[in-house]
């Protein structure tokens, strides 16, 4: 079975500084991982995805994020944040070998930006 | 596209009535998940649907839930008959094969049971 372990609940930073969204994964076979974004009353938006290959992935709104195999971390990170950026942000993960299974997602991470 | 779209959109119902949910999925999406969210649990898998049948419903809570896709265009959820611990913002979600994990979410259903 997989679990993803969203390591910090709430991230407050500064407008234009930069930030990063700790996930660790748990995973006897190959995963495939991915960072979702809720805006409030919204529902969950897909940021970017890792499937295969380069383990450096852009997403949108200039976010990015690294798989790092060794260390089972798909952390999500931005060079300079907006006031748009204040939102829940969740980890997931999938093991598309295991027919039928589908997102397991973290307990999410509030990042809240403030000028 | 309109998107998924859910139905209501807040929900207010008193402990022991039926509520239904409703959602329509992304036109051509052959793939269908309901999620509930709390702060207590985050964001859970309930049950998803691949060609409108029922593939995994282990996230189902108990005997009080059931949900039914009667067609591709058309689900629901129903609780009955609901707890004060249902209390949850309810999604539904969709997806194409071959990119089964980047799902569309809908706004969700805001349930309050008093």
């Amino acid at each position: 079975a997989q679990s993803v372990t969203q390591l910090d609940s709430q991230v407050p930073v500064f407008e234009e500084a930069p930030v990063e969204l700790r996930c660790n994964y748990s995973s006897s076979v190959s995963v495939y991982l991915f960072w979702y974004v809720q805006y409030p009353n919204q529902g969950l938006q897909l940021l970017l995805k890792y499937l295969s290959g380069s383990t450096l992935v852009k997403g949108i709104n200039g976010f990015e994020a690294e798989f790092n195999k060794s260390q089972t971390s798909f952390h999500l990170r931005k060079p300079s944040v907006h006031i748009s950026d204040t939102a829940e942000y969740f980890c997931a993960v999938s093991a598309p070998i295991q027919a039928g299974t589908a997102l397991i997602f973290g307990k999410g991470t509030t990042l809240s930006v403030s000028s | 596209d309109a998107g998924v779209i859910q139905s209501p959109r807040h929900e207010v119902t008193e402990m022991g009535q039926e509520v239904t949910l409703r959602c329509k999925p992304i036109s051509g999406h052959d793939y269908l998940f309901w999620y509930r969210q709390t702060m207590m649990r985050g964001l859970e898998l309930l049950i998803y649907f691949n060609n409108n049948v029922p593939i995994d419903d282990s996230g189902m809570p108990e005997d009080r839930f059931s949900a039914k896709m009667p067609n591709a265009s058309f689900s629901t959820l129903k609780i009955q008959p609901s707890e004060p611990r249902d209390s949850a913002v309810y999604f539904c979600a969709s997806s194409l094969t071959g990119a089964i994990y980047e799902q569309y979410f809908g706004p969700g259903t805001r349930l309050t049971v008093t």
